[in-house]
């Protein structure tokens, strides 16, 4: 079956780093996606892999680890407006994504 | 027009009705997405087109139809509403069908109720 499996709350501080999980099981793996989601907004793209290791991008990072099945988006200098909702999705052998339910992450001063 | 429209932002809707969710992209991109999200549940694709002229299923088709006639416009319609279709509904786009990259842009959303 294919499956995306990340935590579906996180809690952290601002000005700290926070790295947020995500597992994946696809028919056919052709690369992995990062979306940000501000409540009652649309998602909007981060980042993506389809190479094993590390992608970066100004705060924000993100890790694939292809024999693994797992991926993680990592937050540097949290700010309050970081507090949203992080989508993990994989892409199948049809090149459709499959979206995992997100992780709500919640900032504190 | 910039970038991807949606209309209703919001409506309500008693079941068995017809509706017609509009979406609109001034992008030129070939390939457009219908997904709907629910509370807890990951976003679920319903339908998908490729490039003007032809469509596909997704992950929930039931209960819903599609057509592309031209490049920017992609109406998603709910034949008889049902209040399992309650939902936030989202178009996208993007400007190839899969090969290595595929960033999707995302319209505002349509929030339905069916009562």
């Amino acid at each position: 079956g294919q499956n995306i499996d990340q935590p579906t709350e996180m809690t952290a501080t601002e000005g700290a780093i926070v790295q947020i999980n995500c597992t994946y099981q696809t028919s056919g793996f052709n690369g992995l996606f990062w979306y940000q989601q501000h409540a009652g907004e649309a998602p909007t793209f981060l980042s993506y892999n389809v190479l094993d290791g590390l992608e970066e991008k100004g705060r924000f990072s993100s890790f694939l680890s292809r024999s693994k099945g797992y991926s993680y988006l990592l937050l540097k200098e949290l700010q309050m407006k970081d507090s949203a909702s992080y989508l993990c999705a994989g892409t199948d052998s049809n090149y459709q994504l499959i979206w995992g339910a997100g992780t709500k992450l919640i900032i504190k001063p | 027009i910039a970038g991807i429209t949606q209309a209703p932002t919001s409506q309500i809707l008693a079941a068995g009705r017809r509706m017609t969710l509009r979406c609109t992209q001034d992008m030129r991109h070939n390939a457009m997405y219908w997904y709907r999200q629910d509370l807890g549940l990951g976003l679920r694709l319903i339908h998908y087109s490729n490039t003007a002229g032809t469509t596909g299923k997704g992950e929930v088709p039931d209960g819903y139809s599609v057509s592309r006639a031209n490049t920017d416009d992609f109406p998603l319609t709910l034949a008889s509403a049902v209040p399992s279709q309650t939902s936030v509904y989202f178009c996208a786009s993007s400007d190839s069908p899969g090969g290595p990259f595929d960033e999707q842009f995302f319209g505002p959303g349509t929030r339905l109720t069916v009562l």
